[in-house]
């Protein structure tokens, strides 16, 4: 079941280089979300998007910035990589209309030097 | 910021032993609650979801209940086998299915 692909899934940069983690759907849901990971904090919301061109911030936004401009596609850009985005990053997309039911892709692993 | 509080932050049992856990959220503005199972190097996937004040549900040996008044949820897990070692995260989202926030979740370790 591959409904979600993250891509790249692991990543090393330098500090001050942007980044983009894609995340692709084949499910054609309309909602999808970027979180990151970190120990301590558990999941927390950075952007979502509830259709094409229509996105908005989450808890922790600060640094990012993201566009879907395909219902399958939502895209997260570093814009200038700090060390402090290093972290695992999850794509999801919510499956269950009325429920909000989360289905996460495998993450991506971004280390910022 | 939503606070969700999830207890205790790791558990180690014995194969065969039942435990449960918990969850806290904030009462008022309530839409749902979610449980995920977290396995090592995978992705969260979806227990449960309850809306409804005095939801129970249940899935094989595992099954949660939720109090809307009082804000909490618990999470049962009947029996523990290994293949139960997981991080399980809570989920709240207040009047809106759109947006969730997660506890830091629990570790649950089940050895032989």
């Amino acid at each position: 079941d591959a409904g979600i692909t993250q891509s790249p899934r692991h990543k090393v940069t330098e500090t001050g280089t942007p980044v983009t983690l894609r995340c692709h759907q084949t499910e054609n849901h309309r909602y999808m979300y970027w979180y990151r990971q970190d120990p301590g904090h558990g999941l927390r919301l950075i952007h979502y998007s509830y259709g094409v061109k229509d996105t908005d911030k989450g808890e922790v936004s600060d640094g990012y910035s993201v566009s879907r401009s395909k219902t399958e596609d939502f895209l997260l850009t570093l814009e200038s990589a700090t060390s402090s985005q290093t972290s695992v990053y999850f794509c999801a997309t919510q499956v269950g209309t009325n429920t909000g039911e989360l289905f996460f892709g495998e993450g991506s692993r971004l280390t910022v030097l | 910021i939503l606070n969700v509080e999830q207890s205790p932050q790791s558990l180690h049992v014995q194969e065969g032993d039942s435990t449960n856990f918990t969850c806290s959220f904030p009462s008022s503005n309530f839409y749902a609650l979610h449980w995920y199972r977290w396995e090592t190097a995978k992705s969260p996937e979806a227990l449960f979801v309850m809306t409804l004040n005095g939801d129970e549900k249940k899935k094989g040996r595992i099954s949660a209940t939720l109090n809307t008044k009082e804000g909490y949820s618990y999470l049962y897990i009947k029996g523990s086998q290994p293949e139960d070692s997981a991080t399980y995260l809570c989920a709240f989202s207040p009047g809106t299915a759109s947006k969730l926030t997660f506890g830091t979740g629990t570790r649950l370790q089940v050895t032989l």
